[in-house]
């Protein structure tokens, strides 16, 4: 069984500028998550969607961040402007069932390791 | 709300000898507990979970866990460490609702040959 692809693994940019990650969950996964891991920090969800809907977006900086769940498979998550402090690993996670059970197992994918000069 | 509080942000153990891991958690309803594991550049995978029933929870590579609603702690053990236990290790917590977890801060683990 294929993991939780991510790309770019990695990403330098200058701040302003604008940044897109791509995620393709495990097939057959209904929920999908982004997280961001500040170094030193344990991951912070930024936003979670059940299918193509959004279940938990309050942590994620809608004026500069927003993410998007097409078809209810792939994930694209875009910074713009980018900021100094956004400097983090991008994490990208799938679970199985669509009906919310806190005994469904997350699954990781690699990261995008994102640096703002 | 939810939180987890890890005690250590490195830990140095000698190979072979025990790992103990600290966390404790503070939730407004019964918890779910959860370890993971991260290893360089990858990803975070599940070492094991606590939901509900047998309070010693069992995991991959040897750990295990136990839950102690009276200390509100869910530490994290291995009778004998290996090299390859090296990483860094986040406790987690989930109360209610589409699984929101929230992680702690970590513990780099450290094996010395």
């Amino acid at each position: 069984e294929a993991g939780v692809a991510q790309s770019p693994r990695y990403k330098i940019i200058e701040k302003r500028q604008s940044v897109a990650f791509w995620c393709n969950p495990i097939s057959g996964h209904a929920t999908l998550y982004w997280y961001q891991q500040i170094l030193g920090q344990g991951p912070k969800l930024l936003i979670q969607f059940q299918n193509n809907g959004v279940v938990d977006d309050s942590q994620l900086p809608k004026d500069r961040f927003s993410a998007e769940r097409l078809k209810g498979v792939d994930s694209t998550l875009k910074i713009q402007p980018a900021k100094l402090e956004d400097s983090a690993v991008y994490l990208c996670a799938s679970s199985l069932t669509s009906g919310g059970s806190l005994t469904d197992t997350q699954y990781f994918g690699p990261g995008t390791r994102l640096t703002v000069l | 709300a939810q939180s987890v509080t890890q005690l250590g942000s490195h830990v140095s153990v000698s190979e072979g000898a025990l790992v103990l891991l600290r966390c404790n958690y503070s939730s407004s309803v019964p918890p779910y507990l959860f370890w993971y594991v991260q290893y360089p550049n990858q990803g975070l995978q599940l070492l094991l979970k606590y939901t509900t029933g047998a309070t010693l929870v069992k995991g991959i590579n040897g750990f295990e866990a136990e839950f102690k609603k009276s200390e509100t702690s869910f530490h994290l053990t291995k009778p004998s460490a290996h090299m390859s236990d090296a990483a860094e290790y986040f406790c987690a917590v989930s109360e209610g609702g589409y699984q929101k977890v929230t992680f702690g801060t970590g513990t780099k683990l450290q094996v010395i040959p």
